[in-house]
């Protein structure tokens, strides 16, 4: 099966300091990646996609890196605020139009006040 | 709030039974999607309905079902339910397959 893995399950950082939450993925043919956000007591959140012609992607204070020689994505927020804590998970779809996402385990992010 | 709705939000219920769980997906969404989340466990996958018709599955046990209706509601079924079984539940829909899932509050499900 698809195998997407996080490098750290916790993350802590200072409010206002830039978060870098990473991910790794084993499935070389993969096409589409995902971030979410995952809030105590509520549902995944979508904050970014990316697909694989693409190497960077950048919304409102995130941007998404995919490094599609190591297999590997990242998420950085700019700025960290104290709403950004929560649980990020990175997913990948194996090919477009599939069906399903492959999620990782997640990265607990804390910000510190 | 992601347009996606999901009900009960809490269900507890007693080893052996059987617990439906109902999803309206985001208007104009014609996929949906049921995830599983155990403890502190990424989501897994259990299967997919796209305009009616079943369209993916996943890591869902045979003691699972589910369905969509023509108004594109969606209902997982839970039967001969034991403790493992406990978890959150979560439906997602997209527009189409193969773009971003929007995701619902979920469904506590709490076997004793």
């Amino acid at each position: 099966g698809e195998s997407v893995g996080l490098h750290l399950p916790t993350l802590s950082v200072q409010e206002g300091d830039n978060s870098i939450i990473n991910c790794a993925y084993s499935n070389s043919a993969s096409d589409y990646f995902i971030w979410y956000k995952q809030e105590s007591g509520k549902g995944p959140q979508f904050i970014i996609d990316i697909r694989s012609n693409m190497d960077k992607r950048q919304g409102q204070r995130v941007t998404v890196l995919l490094n599609k020689t190591v297999k590997h994505l990242s998420l950085q927020i700019a700025a960290t605020q104290p709403g950004d804590s929560a649980v990020y998970f990175c997913a990948e779809s194996p090919q477009t139009g599939a069906n399903n996402l492959f999620f990782g385990t997640g990265t607990r992010l804390t910000v510190i006040p | 709030d992601s347009g996606v709705t999901q009900t009960p939000k809490h269900l507890i219920t007693a080893t052996g039974q059987r617990v439906t769980l109902r999803c309206s997906p985001r208007s104009g969404d014609l996929s949906v999607y049921w995830y599983q989340q155990s403890l502190d466990q990424g989501l897994q996958f259990l299967i997919q309905y796209y305009n009616g018709e079943e369209r993916a599955k996943g890591n869902i046990l045979e003691r699972f079902s589910a369905q969509q209706f023509p108004d594109l509601h969606s209902e997982l079924n839970l039967s001969s339910l034991e403790l493992g079984d406990s978890a959150l539940y979560f439906c997602a829909s997209s527009f189409r397959t193969g773009l971003e899932q929007y995701f619902g509050p979920g469904t506590r499900l709490t076997v004793t």
